[in-house]
């Protein structure tokens, strides 16, 4: 098994661009977690889907975030437009039930400039 | 809103010595999990906790977690350095997971 796949694995790019991540998480898993990871704030977790439908959102910080997951393969995390203050590590995890244990990707680590 | 304490927030260690930390929530938790995170790496599991007064134990580690489901620890015992990493331990009170901010292990040879 490839475990829960992340891309890119670093980004960086100017304020006010728009940044996409992309996760694929295990075959089978229908839980999807996006987190942030800040040496400030730890690790927040920003929305998880089941089965492909957003469940909580509440964490996303505000509107320039936003998450999809077009099928149970894939989802990306946008951010547009970006500020410095995104610079983080974002993970992407999944499970295969709400409150089981969660196989984190790699993440990606974003660089705002 | 629903709150994970976490303490210490660093601990340096001799090899040989013993570690713990510990987690409280604000609410009551249906379950309590512990993940492990290397420098540079990602969180990875450790174990879950569900029962009222659980206590698992893996080799060297120890996890307890409260008669009142709020509060978690997890103990090494005789750390070794490849224990290094930042320990969270994560719980899902109602529909919200919260996470614990971390304790960096730090353990000299």
């Amino acid at each position: 098994d490839a475990g829960v796949i992340q891309s890119p694995r670093h980004e960086v790019t100017e304020m006010g661009q728009e940044v996409t991540l992309r996760c694929k998480p295990i075959s089978g898993h229908d839980y999807l977690f996006w987190y942030r990871q800040t040496m400030m704030r730890g690790l927040e977790l920003l929305i998880y889907f089941n089965n492909n439908v957003p469940i909580d959102d509440s964490g996303m910080p505000e509107d320039r975030f936003s998450a999809k997951m077009p099928n149970a393969s894939f989802s990306t995390l946008k951010i547009q437009p970006s500020e410095p203050r995104d610079s983080a590590v974002y993970f992407c995890a999944s499970n295969t039930g709400r409150a089981n244990e969660q196989f984190f990707g790699p993440g990606t680590r974003l660089t705002v400039l | 809103g629903q709150q994970v304490m976490q303490i210490p927030q660093y601990q340096h260690v001799q090899e040989g010595e013993d570690f713990t930390t510990y987690c409280n929530s604000s609410t009551t938790l249906s379950n309590i999990q512990w993940y492990k995170q290397r420098p540079g790496g990602h969180p990875v599991f450790l174990i879950q906790l569900v029962k009222s007064g659980e206590v698992k134990k893996q080799k060297r580690l120890t996890f307890q977690f409260g008669e009142a489901k709020k509060n978690s620890s997890l103990h090494i015992t005789a750390t070794q350095t490849t224990d290094v990493g930042t320990y969270f331990c994560a719980g899902w009170g109602g529909n919200k997971l919260v996470f614990g901010a971390g304790t960096i292990l730090r353990v000299k040879s």
